[in-house]
């Protein structure tokens, strides 16, 4: 069965800082794995995916995040935080007997302050 | 990627009564998905909506109680029955890109905010 763990309710970084959003998962088969986030009273918002390749992935925003197979990580990472990217962040899995269906994580609230 | 509309945007209902959501989508979708996010919670996934067949449903939600209208390849209804203050959450639909691979990006809609008293 698919899921996925974010151990961490809430992160607070300075702004400027560099920021990491911890994901781990669990799959059945080959992992395809999405970002996404949640501005308050807005819908989610795809920010990266990893499918294979390289394991350091690029999205939106500056964002960035690194597939690390061993340690069945997704880590979501940014330089340099900003204000704006305080947000609720989802960590997703993509799986199981129905196409197109993610699992997601209980998601991060980031928090970034000036 | 898809621009999806949903309607209403948020409600306050009573107990007892029943709610119908829109979803819009701006271009031709073979898969629409209805997910539910508790206050606080994260999401999970109701059912399935393909065109002209049944929706599926998820371990835990039935026809009687969301049933789902899929009445051409843009447009999605799902209904809430027989509200409870239980049934308060923010119901999203989405769209996998092309719905033909396991790699497509699922585009969400931005959600229908429903409060029952």
């Amino acid at each position: 069965a698919q899921s996925v763990a974010q151990p961490e309710d809430q992160v607070n970084v300075a702004e400027g800082n560099p920021l990491t959003v911890k994901c781990t998962y669990s799959v059945s088969g080959n992992p395809y794995l999405f970002w996404y986030v949640q501005y308050p009273n807005r819908g989610l918002q795809f920010l990266l995916k990893y499918i294979t390749g390289d394991n350091l992935v690029k999205g939106s925003y500056g964002f960035e995040a690194e597939f690390n197979k061993s340690q069945t990580s997704f880590h979501l990472k940014k330089p340099s935080a900003l204000v704006s990217d305080s947000a609720l962040y989802f960590c997703a899995v993509e799986g199981g007997s129905t196409l197109g269906r993610l699992y997601f994580g209980r998601g991060t609230q980031l928090t970034v302050w000036p | 990627s898809a621009v999806i509309s949903q309607k209403p945007s948020r409600d306050i209902c009573q107990r007892g009564t029943s709610l119908t959501i829109q979803c819009q989508v701006d271009s031709q979708v073979t898969m629409m998905f209805w997910y539910r996010q508790q206050p606080g919670q994260s999401l999970t996934l109701i059912a399935t909506a393909n065109q002209g067949s049944e929706a599926t449903y998820e371990s835990g939600f039935v026809i009687d109680k969301f049933p789902i209208s899929r009445p051409n390849l843009t447009f999605s209804t799902l209904t809430v029955s027989n509200m409870s203050p239980e049934d308060s959450s923010i119901y999203l639909c989405s769209v996998p890109t092309s719905g033909r691979a396991i790699t497509d990006t699922q585009y969400f809609g931005p959600g229908t905010r429903l409060t029952v008293l």
